[in-house]
């Protein structure tokens, strides 16, 4: 399994504001999920970042709310632009390496805008 | 519709007593199926995998799949407090990157 690391764990931000996660994984992964798990909710998947490519964004995200960068196989980083209260949610990062491979998560950031 | 379905409970189990957690399907193509344990506050943490039909034993956690039913289940036998959590279904379909879908997930309460 990769160990992926994820920050800031979390933060307290102003709306209007943006905010930049980062996820470090301990091995090269083609693929890099990130996804949002809003209060008493499931997970949603915001995008796919793959490296060397522009990511995929999901029904609903944009990117220029959630822009994403992807510069090598062990790093992403994921924005969350002019924030607002509904934002406030816990934002994780995930790998999988392919085939039947299971998803391994980042240990989250759980941000709220005030 | 939902393509991973859940009952979102609180499931109540006394110590001791085996916990079955359900789950349904919608997507024929979904080929690997995933149980995460979330607790509050912390992501989700993988417990059990399972790719073909039948059981799959792994200490006290016993993963079932029926994919002619469309149905994956957890049983969690010799259920302890420590067990109280989320937990997560998931499915994802076969080949290459594909994303994996989950569902709201089943609040397990064991009572001691």
């Amino acid at each position: 399994s990769a160990v992926i690391s994820q920050k800031p764990s979390r933060d307290i931000c102003q709306r209007g504001t943006s905010l930049t996660i980062q996820c470090q994984v301990d091995s090269q992964v083609t693929m890099m999920f990130w996804y949002r798990q809003q209060p008493g909710q499931s997970l949603t998947l915001i995008a796919t970042a793959n490296q060397g490519s522009e990511a995929t964004y999901e029904s609903g995200f944009v990117i220029d709310k959630f822009p994403i960068s992807r510069p090598n196989l062990t790093f992403s980083t994921l924005t969350v632009s002019n924030m607002s209260p509904e934002d406030s949610s816990i934002y994780l990062c995930s790998v999988g390496t392919g085939g039947n491979t299971e998803a391994f998560f980042g240990q989250g950031t759980r941000l709220t805008v005030v | 519709q939902k393509e991973v379905e859940q009952n979102s409970g609180p499931l109540s189990v006394p110590e001791g007593a085996i916990a079955s957690l359900n789950c349904t399907y919608s997507d024929r193509v979904s080929q690997s199926f995933f149980w995460y344990r979330q607790y509050s506050g912390k992501s989700p943490e993988l417990i059990m995998s399972i790719y073909s039909n039948g059981d799959k034993e792994d200490g006290r956690f016993t993963a079932q799949l029926n994919k002619a039913s469309q149905y994956v289940s957890l049983l969690i036998r010799d259920s302890q407090p420590s067990d109280s959590a989320t937990y997560l279904c998931a499915a994802r379909p076969a080949g290459g990157y594909q994303k994996v879908t989950f569902g709201t997930g089943t609040k397990l309460q064991v009572i001691p």
